[in-house]
C-alpha cells in the first residue's frame, strides 16, 4: 500500500520569497515519487520526477525536489517565487518496477497564491 | 503535436442520465487511465487499461464503466448509479515501466 501526504492545503509567498511545498509519502516498496502543477480548468503538467537515481532532482521552472529516505519526504523547492508559479501542486507516490505503470496515489493538493 | 484529448470538456446532465467522456490519445502509450478529481481530495482513480480489451477497476469505479476497443481510445461512461457525478475527470496515459502519466485538459461534469 502506497499513501501521499501534502502539509497544507494552502500556501501563499511573496513574489520573490522561497517555495516550500512538503510531502510525506508511505510505500512498501521503493517508490517513485512525481510532482505535478496543475493550472484552474486543467490538466496536469509533469514539474520532476524521482526514479531511483540522484535525489535531489531538478525540474522545469526552476523547482527542484529532495528525495529523504529516513524522513519519507520529497519536498519541492524554489529559490524564488514569481507571479506565474500561481496554481495547484500535487505530490505522487507510484511503485518502482513490477507492472505498476500509472498507477499513481495522489496527496490532496497544495494551492500555492504568489502576492506582489 | 502528440497528446490526449478530452472530449467534451463542460458538460451537463439531467439525474438519472447517461453521459460518456471521450479520451483519445496519439502517443502510442499502451496504458490509459481515469481519474476523478473532487475540491480538496487530490486524483482518486476510477478505471485503468494496460492494454486493449482489458481493462482494471480502481479505487472508486462504482457507478462508471469503461471499454478500450482500440489502443488510442478509452471512453468513460458515468451511470445515473453514480450518486454523485459533478466532478472533473481527468483521461492520462502512460508509458510502460516509467509511472509517468501524461493528463488530458479534463472534463467537468455537472449534475443539474
Amino acid at each position: 500500500a502506497q499513501s501521499v501526504t501534502q502539509l497544507g492545503s494552502h500556501v501563499s509567498v511573496s513574489e520573490g520569497a522561497l517555495v516550500l511545498l512538503r510531502c510525506n509519502y508511505s510505500s512498501s516498496v521503493p517508490p517513485y515519487l512525481f510532482w505535478y502543477v496543475q493550472y484552474p480548468n486543467q490538466g496536469l503538467q509533469l514539474l520532476l520526477k524521482y526514479t531511483s537515481a540522484a535525489t535531489l532532482v531538478k525540474g522545469i521552472n526552476g523547482f527542484e525536489a529532495e528525495f529523504k529516505k529516513s524522513e519519507t519526504s520529497f519536498h519541492l523547492t524554489k529559490p524564488s517565487a514569481h507571479m506565474s508559479d500561481a496554481a495547484e501542486y500535487f505530490c505522487a507516490v507510484g511503485n518502482a518496477g513490477g507492472t505498476s505503470y500509472g498507477k499513481l496515489t495522489f496527496g490532496q493538493g497544495t494551492i500555492l497564491t504568489v502576492h506582489p | 503535436d502528440g497528446g490526449i484529448t478530452q472530449s467534451p470538456k463542460y458538460l451537463f446532465r439531467k439525474e438519472g442520465q447517461n453521459v460518456t467522456l471521450s479520451c483519445e490519445q496519439n502517443l502510442n502509450h499502451d496504458a490509459m487511465y481515469w481519474y476523478r478529481q473532487d475540491p480538496g481530495q487530490g486524483l482518486r482513480l476510477i478505471y485503468y487499461s494496460q492494454i486493449v480489451n482489458d481493462f482494471q477497476k480502481g479505487d472508486i469505479a462504482e457507478g462508471y464503466s469503461v471499454s478500450r476497443e482500440k489502443k488510442e481510445s478509452f471512453p468513460l461512461t458515468v451511470t445515473s448509479a453514480q450518486k454523485n457525478p459533478t466532478a472533473f475527470y481527468l483521461c492520462a496515459s502512460s508509458i510502460e515501466g516509467t509511472g509517468e502519466l501524461f493528463f488530458g485538459e479534463g472534463s467537468r461534469l455537472t449534475v443539474l
